[in-house]
């Protein structure tokens, strides 16, 4: 399964609101997480599910959607949000991932 | 804490072989799935292959199929990823992670923190 992520980059101010797109090649009901990487780091778990918030992450960041498209929506986008963010879908195996989506300060 | 910790990276030629580890604390190895996962510099993430509980059933994307083998030993909690006929385009930053589950969905709540893998002469 394909996952495409629109856009693949994007400038942003802090306080924005932003949205990045996850379209899928095939349905995947809401077999579907999000994960924001930094430099150097490895990927950390944001959302599961589709929309499903994994605790302990700011509740700035919200996901939605089934099927074939979804979103991540960072309601206000705060310093420490500029990163690369990727969704992966875990509906058929093996486990695919988007391009990645990266968020630069404006 | 649950933890995973990847080691055996490093700088190796073309056609040569290398084998990572993943040593998993915190928790109960032989519960969990495992995967790895690899990161090209500059480009983005890319599934490499898992492993069941016991062992018992594997999986590999096509890139890697018939060079790379993974296995694990859960009495000593570590996974480990048997690399060989390297090439250059297995150069990556190569990551482990435990497949999680809540309900009926899965995602990877906690990775390792990468060992990087150089293909060079």
């Amino acid at each position: 399964i394909q996952l495409t992520q629109s856009p693949s980059f994007l400038s942003a101010s802090v306080g924005d609101r932003v949205t990045i797109t996850c379209r899928a090649s095939l349905g995947l009901s809401t077999y579907l997480a999000w994960y924001q990487q930094k430099p150097g780091k490895a990927p950390k778990l944001l959302i599961y599910g589709a929309s499903s918030l994994l605790s302990g992450v700011p509740s700035r960041f919200s996901g939605s959607g089934s099927g074939t498209q979804f979103t991540l929506t960072i309601s206000s986008l705060q310093p420490e949000d500029f990163a690369i963010y990727y969704c992966q879908q875990l509906n058929t195996d093996p486990p695919t991932f988007g391009q990645g989506t990266k968020v630069e300060i404006k | 804490q649950v933890q995973l910790v990847e080691s055996g990276g490093g700088v190796v030629q073309p056609g040569k072989s290398l084998r990572l580890s993943c040593a998993g604390s915190g928790f109960t190895f032989s519960s969990y799935v495992i995967h790895w996962v690899r990161q090209a510099p500059g480009k983005g993430l890319e599934w490499v292959t898992s492993i069941f509980y016991d062992g018992s059933d594997q999986d590999y994307a096509d890139a890697v199929k018939g060079r790379f083998t993974v296995s694990r030993d859960n009495s000593g909690s570590t996974a480990y990823l048997q690399m060989d006929s390297l090439r250059h385009e297995d150069t990556a930053v190569y990551f482990c992670a435990r497949l999680d589950s809540s309900g009926s969905d899965r995602f990877f709540q906690y990775w390792g923190q990468g060992t990087p893998v150089t293909v060079s002469s």
